[in-house]
């Protein structure tokens, strides 16, 4: 049981480039969230998706695409990256029991935009 | 829209002492609270969570939190802190379909 992993762990890019940062699960969770943390900012949401074949967007999803690509798997795109999106990207996924309302994350990918 | 709020960006305490981080959040209705914590170069950790019932909620690692709705805080507590105990800790609001986090409190614990 790996829990939640996410590929790559690192990634420079150069601005106007595309990427895809990919996560999978392996609880059977049906919702999972891509957030940003940024130094004094705490985690902020970007995109989430509650079940396979719904996203939603977050607080900061400018600049961001996802894909729900089956249950296991919700990737985040970025299609021209841009500096002020360096930062530390994190997936996370939540069971759906009633008594269940945290959420797991991955163990994140740090992207550097020059 | 929910809220919390981490008044100390940083703690120290020395090895042995007791520890709090606070947190203080803004809901409408029934909080749901949570603490996280975060090792360098790692992910979230949960730690423990408040939906209803006792207001001292027990968690992993010897942490403790008290749920305190006539002053809208849950402060993360614990008796005796470990070197091992220095990360970075968050505090989160449950929201409808995910999380509201806190912009974290750096826990320094000395030797």
């Amino acid at each position: 049981n790996a829990g939640v992993t996410q590929t790559p762990k690192f990634q420079v890019l150069k601005t106007g480039q595309s990427m895809t940062l990919q996560c999978a699960q392996d609880m059977n969770h049906n919702s999972m969230y891509w957030y940003r943390q940024d130094p004094g900012m705490g985690l902020r949401l970007i995109y989430y998706s509650a079940s396979e074949g719904t996203t939603d967007k977050g607080e900061v999803p400018n600049g961001y695409n996802v894909s729900r690509l089956n249950k296991r798997e919700f990737s985040l795109r970025l299609e021209s990256a841009a500096p002020s999106q360096t930062s530390v990207y994190f997936c996370a996924s939540k069971g759906e029991a009633r008594s269940s309302y945290e959420q797991y994350f991955g163990p994140g990918t740090r992207l550097t935009v020059t | 829209a929910q809220s919390v709020a981490q008044p100390e960006d940083q703690v120290n305490v020395a090895e042995g002492n007791p520890l709090t981080v606070k947190c203080t959040y803004s809901v409408s209705g029934n909080p749901y609270l949570f603490w996280y914590v975060q090792y360098p170069n790692r992910g979230l950790q949960f730690l423990l969570k408040y939906i209803t019932g006792d207001n001292l909620v027990k968690g992993s690692y010897g942490f403790e939190a008290e749920f305190n709705k006539s002053q809208t805080s849950f402060h993360l507590k614990k008796p005796s802190a470990l070197v091992s105990d220095s990360a970075l800790y968050f505090c989160a609001v449950r929201e409808i379909g995910t999380l509201t986090f806190g912009k974290g409190t750096m826990l320094l614990v000395s030797p």
